[in-house]
């Protein structure tokens, strides 16, 4: 079955700590994976693609296939990254399929 | 720039009622989803279709239909409203089937309140 877990619904650091949201996928093909962001009265938008393998805003992911997880992370974080964090996988092609999503609260 | 287009930002209707959440995109992309946004569930698949006329299932069917006569518009309908469909609808489309590097483009989201 093809499933995005996303174990934390909230996450509150401080502002200049390192953050890490936590993404575990079930797969059995070739997974495309993305991470979207919601801030607040905004948009859902892509923030980083694992085939891209760039840094967004500070924000990394590196897919490991062999722990099957895409954990997103920023060495420091900042107040403006406050919102909610969602882990997707492409399966099929071009069905995504979405975790539960993680809001990150980063307080001053 | 992409941009997806929701008729609606906020809706109001009854029980009973048919509700019609219209989505316009304006790139010429192929792929056009449908997705409900409720807390501690994330998105979840109502319908999608990769083609004009051609519609596809997805995880959360069931008392939902939708019509895509035109490729940039992807319609979803509630045949008869219930108030477990009270949510937040969300419509996306992307470029191309099968590709790598095709991400969803939302639009800003409907909220579907069913008194």
């Amino acid at each position: 079955a093809q499933r995005v877990t996303q174990p934390e619904k909230l996450l509150s650091v401080f502002k200049g700590a390192p953050v890490e949201l936590k993404c575990n996928y079930s797969y059995s093909g070739s997974p495309e994976l993305f991470w979207y962001v919601q801030y607040s009265r905004q948009r859902l938008q892509l923030l980083l693609r694992h085939i891209s393998r760039e840094s967004i805003k500070g924000f990394t992911a590196d897919l490991n296939k062999g722990e099957t997880s895409f954990h997103l992370k920023k060495p420091f974080a900042q107040e403006e990254d406050s919102a909610m964090y969602y882990c997707a996988l492409m399966a099929g092609g071009f069905k995504t399929i979405f975790g539960a999503g993680t809001r990150l609260f980063v307080k001053a | 720039d992409v941009k997806v287009t929701q008729s609606s930002r906020y809706l109001v209707k009854r029980t009973g009622e048919k509700v019609f959440l219209e989505c316009v995109q304006d790139m010429d992309h192929e792929n056009m989803f449908w997705y409900r946004q409720d807390p501690g569930l994330g998105l979840r698949l109502i319908y999608f279709s990769y083609d004009v006329k051609m519609k596809e299932k997805g995880d959360i069917p069931e008392g939902y239909s939708v019509s895509r006569e035109k490729k940039e518009r992807f319609s979803l309908i509630l045949e008869s409203a219930s108030t477990n469909q009270t949510s937040m609808y969300l419509c996306a489309s992307s470029l191309i089937r099968s590709s790598y590097n095709s991400p969803l483009h939302f639009g800003n989201g409907t909220r579907l309140t069913v008194t």
